[in-house]
């Protein structure tokens, strides 16, 4: 089963605007993580914060984390055509090794 | 820097047929894992392998087989395949477990 779930399923926004996607888990975390897809490639990793962490910056990108309510959400400013893709959250889990990952938000963003 | 080089990038088998899938990376990473990715189900851990020498199944073991062949280099087996293995396969890797992975391109099987 999935740890992350990530919503909504799909956003659909104006250049310019921002975008924020959600993620809720289930278990305790050692680490969430985001990635992100291009359609037909491989998944690319945008940003990772710890259990011990509630926000992260990287570029455009803002990421938070609320571990009383086992959600994350991550924000993208000023989106660009560019940032058009899938966009998914991954949990490391204390109670197992394995990371999981969520079924993904796809972002399109108009020009 | 080639990063992580899956091979091949498309496969068609039959039913009942093996093969496996390579997987590579340049990077002297400690962990390789290989996914699956099907259409609305995200990314599936099938094995991944911590560091060399060493290999636990995921989510989805069965009916697949890896071998960490070196720090390099982890393959997945399919040793008789079956139309629900029909997928796309990533392969990743990252210096310590769990953490940022590094995907390759990926493989698209067709399992008829």
């Amino acid at each position: 089963s999935q740890q992350g779930e990530e919503d909504p399923q799909a956003l659909s926004i104006q250049e310019g605007e921002n975008a924020t996607m959600n993620c809720s888990y289930k278990t305790s975390i050692n680490n969430l993580q985001w990635y992100r897809q291009n359609s037909g490639r491989g998944l690319v990793h945008l940003i990772l914060i710890r259990s011990n962490e509630r926000e992260k910056h990287s570029g455009r990108l803002r990421v938070t984390l609320d571990t009383s309510k086992k959600s994350s959400s991550l924000l993208i400013t000023a989106s660009r055509a560019a940032d058009t893709a899938s966009y998914f959250c991954a949990t490391d889990a204390r109670n197992n090794n394995d990371m999981r990952f969520g079924a993904g938000t796809r972002l399109t963003v108009k020009p | 820097n080639a990063g992580v080089t899956q091979t091949p990038k498309f496969q068609v088998l039959k039913t009942g047929q093996s093969m496996t899938l390579q997987c590579a990376q340049d990077m002297n990473h400690n962990s390789m894992y290989w996914y699956r990715q099907d259409p609305g189900m995200g990314l599936r851990l099938i094995y991944y392998s911590a560091s060399e020498g060493t290999t636990d199944k995921g989510e989805v073991p069965n009916g697949y087989n890896v071998s960490r062949l070196n720090k390099r280099e982890f393959s997945l087996r399919l040793e008789s395949a079956a139309p629900s293995q029909t997928s796309v396969y990533f392969c990743a890797s990252s210096e310590t477990v769990n953490e940022k992975l590094f995907f390759g391109s990926g493989t698209q099987l067709s399992v008829l």
